[in-house]
Order: C-alpha cells, then structure tokens, then sequence
C-alpha cells in the first residue's frame, strides 16, 4: 500500500543550529513533493515545491532534496530561529491520473533558544 | 483580505445532528477540496472539485456530502452527526495546470468540529 512517513514526530534543536526533515515513500511515483507549514489552529502553509526531475530546492534558509532513488525528501531550516517552531508537513502529487496531493503526518519541530 | 474563508471557525454539536461548513475563495482557482484533519493531526483528503465537477471523492460515509454552487465556492454538509465525526475540517484552493497538476494549495483556517 502507499505510504507517506516523516521521520519522527517531534524534534527538538538549539536555536542557529540546521533542522533536517525526513520524508520517505513506498508505493508512490510522485510527480513532484510539496511541504507545507503548520502552526498550531491554523491552516497549513506551503513553503516549497520540487518537481522529480530536481534534485534540490532552495528558498532563503530553506532547502529541500529530492531523491526518487531512495525515495526521500529531506528539508533543512538552517540557522533556526525559536520561530521557526511548528508542524511541518510533506505531501506528494502522484504522477497516476488523479494528481492528488497526499500529505504525510507531520514533524513538530521545536526550536529551542 | 482572507484568500480561503471558512465558516464556522468553531462547531458544537449533538450526535445525530445536521451541519454545515462554508468555504469561499477569491484567489481565482479552479480547483477546490475539503480535508479532514484527525486528533493524530494527520491530514487526509475528502473531496475535489474542479470547476464545480467533482474529480476526488475519497472513501468517506455518504452521510458527507459536498456541493459547490460556482467554482469560488466548495461547501460541506454532514448528514447525522457521529461521534468520529470531530475532526478538523480545512478547505483549500488551487489552480489545476497542464496535465491536471496540482499546484500549491491554499488553506483556509479550518472548522473545528466537536460532535458531543
């Protein structure tokens, strides 16, 4: 069955410091990988957008890898501010005829100062 | 200006009840959809609609129903309210390019719905 799983629930790091985020597939051939950002009662927010021919994304302290071979998405925050604390979410575009985005469950990342 | 409006922002109700939610957009889209977000927060998609035609409508009880008046609207209807209903309910946007890709989505605030 599909699968979409980001790396861990909950992750804690000391302010300045890079966050990485893991996001793995099964079963997918995403046409292309979002991630989003979540604050607490809001509504999501996209952040970036890398297609599955582009190995890598950049968007000011923001970088996001895409890798169909091991079929993982990585996103880095460097230099991490105690704002940057939130749920952060990664969703895919299956390249089948549907091109629904489904997202996976979330990371609460915590930036700690 | 809010681009994806939702209303209720808060639902209380009864189990067996009948209840709305509305959504509008004035970013222009094409496509609009509905998704449910559980307590685990994970978030899944109910419905689709591009220009008003329903396109996605994922496993969800027929109790559940959609209706999109004109294509800045997607509201939606739950039939006697259950329990597993409580969730939160996010409405989003976006425009549907070539090949029936799916842009970045634009998400409302959500509808925080407690079925009591």
């Amino acid at each position: 069955s599909q699968k979409i799983e980001q790396n861990s629930e909950a992750l804690n790091i000391q302010e300045g410091k890079t966050a990485t985020l893991t996001c793995n597939y099964t079963n997918y051939s995403p046409a292309y990988l979002q991630w989003y950002r979540q604050d607490p009662g809001r509504g999501p927010v996209f952040l970036l957008l890398i297609r599955e021919n582009e190995k890598e994304k950049r968007k000011e302290r923001l970088k996001v890898t895409f890798d169909t071979t091991l079929k993982q998405s990585l996103f880095h925050i460097t230099a991490s501010q105690p704002a940057d604390s939130a749920t952060y979410l990664c969703a895919l575009v299956s390249s089948g005829s549907a091109r629904q985005l489904t997202f996976g469950s979330g990371t609460q990342l915590t930036v700690l100062p | 200006d809010t681009a994806v409006s939702q209303t209720p922002k808060y639902l209380v109700t009864q189990m067996g009840n009948d209840k709305s939610i509305k959504c509008e957009q004035n970013l222009g889209h094409d496509t609009m959809y509905w998704y449910k977000q559980d307590s685990k927060k994970f978030l899944k998609i109910m419905f689709s609609y591009n220009n008003k035609e329903l396109i996605i409508n994922e496993t969800v009880p027929n109790r559940f129903s959609p209706k999109s008046p004109d294509k800045a609207h997607l509201n939606l209807h739950i039939n006697s309210l259950e329990l597993g209903d409580s969730a939160v309910y996010f409405c989003a946007s976006s425009l549907r390019g070539q090949g029936g890709n799916t842009g970045e989505l634009f998400f409302g605030e959500g509808s925080r719905l407690t079925v009591l």
